[in-house]
């Protein structure tokens, strides 16, 4: 089975510009969650969607928005780029249909976001 | 502010000996925790988890132990190999809607 992807692997964009990054999560999961991680740091939640509900956000400025679709796959996208954006963006999908395993995230490779 | 806590940034064992990583937490509400492994240029991947109702949890060789009156869990791996050797984080989370991440310990198990 094919685990979560994530496209682009890399990005160069320029201060100011808007990003789109996409997730597929794994067949049959329907919850993708977004996640930032700078250098030497650990993952720090942005979204999870639920049903293409949002059921939760994390602490970052309405620059970032994301969406899911009927399929389950997902966008995040952020605008007015700035240079403290740049870092690996990932995607983590969960069953999300409750009881214990919808905890369970599995993480895509990642999108690398560099802001010049 | 960090709400899960991985104060050692480093840890090296010996082939065949214990690992112990150590996570600690600030929020009386998270109600799941989760360990992961972080190779370099892939994802995190899925190691081991454990309810806030239960204080331990075992999968083969790795064992989490959870201590609430703490705000406490660790992560025992036993024994180690060299293809443990990774970054592992620990992640906690409420009502599986929001996850918090500790920062990481590289592990380092020497053949």
């Amino acid at each position: 089975d094919a685990g979560v992807t994530q496209s682009p692997t890399h990005l160069i964009k320029t201060r100011g510009q808007h990003v789109t990054l996409r997730c597929s999560p794994i067949s049959g999961h329907k919850s993708v969650s977004w996640y930032q991680q700078v250098l030497g740091q650990g993952p720090q939640f942005i979204f999870q969607y639920y049903e293409k509900e949002e059921r939760g956000r994390g602490n970052f400025p309405d620059r970032f928005s994301a969406r899911q679709f009927p399929n389950y796959s997902s966008e995040l996208n952020v605008n007015a780029l700035l240079l403290g954006d740049s870092a690996l963006y990932l995607c983590a999908s969960s069953p999300g249909a409750g009881g214990p395993r919808s905890y369970e995230q599995y993480f895509g490779p990642g999108t690398r976001l560099t802001v010049t | 502010d960090q709400q899960v806590k991985q104060n050692s940034p480093s840890l090296s064992v010996q082939e065949g000996r214990i690992s112990i990583l150590n996570c600690d937490y600030t929020n009386s509400m998270f109600d799941y925790f989760l360990w992961y492994k972080k190779y370099p240029a892939e994802g995190p991947t899925f190691l081991i988890s454990i309810s806030s109702i239960k204080d331990k949890n075992e999968d083969g060789r790795f064992t989490v132990f959870l201590n609430k009156s703490a705000k406490h869990l660790s992560l025992h791996i036993v024994p180690s190999q060299p293809g443990d050797s990774a970054v592992y984080f620990c992640a906690a989370s409420i009502t599986g809607n929001q996850f918090y991440f500790g920062t990481g310990t590289s592990l380092t198990v020497i053949p």
